[in-house]
């Protein structure tokens, strides 16, 4: 079954550094989203992007935040300058169309010290 | 924008009982709500979804009602097992824009043998 696969599991971080968490979605999606939680918190929307550029974005994503689409296949979510409040579980979806159903991948864990 | 509550936060229950997780929404707009299943390590996954067309929806052990007039939505998982142990989140957005999907903050459920 395909899926959206996400890379790193897990990254320790100094505040102040830049971060690059990397996605690759489903192949035939044209929607991608990053979404975050922070621990014990709600999953809170970032971005979302279609025909490589961003839809919409919440006021979370600010400039300190960015996303790319470099190739065919991969979706990265750029943190310029992390801070500790950056710690989160960041989760990737795609979805097929702008509606339907959303498919997540396992989340990259981020820790700023 | 849309605000979703969940409750409870964590919820334990002998295997074999039903157990219940509810969610509430703000916008009156919303008319997709999807509820989402995440184990341990993985991303979440959608389980279930209503659409406002309908007050109730049940697949196989697992059921959501929908009280529009209330805003609120409700899980129903009956005859628990052990792999029913999860986080879930529920979910709202308007079913013509995945953008605007915005979650709960999750419920841990664990289902003791």
């Amino acid at each position: 079954e395909p899926e959206v696969t996400q890379t790193p599991s897990h990254q320790v971080t100094q505040m102040g550094q830049e971060v690059i968490l990397r996605c690759v979605p489903i192949s035939n999606h044209l929607y991608f989203y990053w979404y975050r939680q922070i621990l014990g918190q709600k999953v809170e929307f970032l971005v979302s992007f279609y025909n490589n550029e961003i839809s919409e974005k919440s006021e979370i994503f600010d400039d300190q935040f960015s996303v790319e689409r470099p190739d065919g296949s991969n979706f990265t979510l750029k943190i310029r300058s992390t801070k500790l409040e950056d710690s989160a579980m960041y989760f990737c979806a795609s979805s097929e169309g702008s509606t339907g159903e959303l498919f997540f991948g396992e989340g990259s864990r981020l820790t700023v010290l | 924008g849309e605000n979703v509550e969940q409750h409870p936060s964590t919820l334990s229950v002998q295997e074999g009982d039903s157990a219940v997780i509810k969610c509430t929404y703000s916008d009156s707009a919303s008319n997709y709500f999807p509820w989402y299943k995440q184990e341990l390590g993985k991303g979440p996954q959608l389980i279930i979804d209503i659409r406002s067309n309908v007050g109730e929806k049940k697949d196989q052990r697992i059921a959501v009602t929908l009280n529009k007039t209330a805003k609120h939505f409700s899980l129903h998982i009956t005859e628990t097992q052990p792999e029913d142990s999860a986080v879930y989140f529920c979910a709202a957005s308007m079913a013509y824009n995945n953008n605007d999907m915005r979650f709960g903050a999750g419920t841990r459920l664990t289902v003791k043998p």
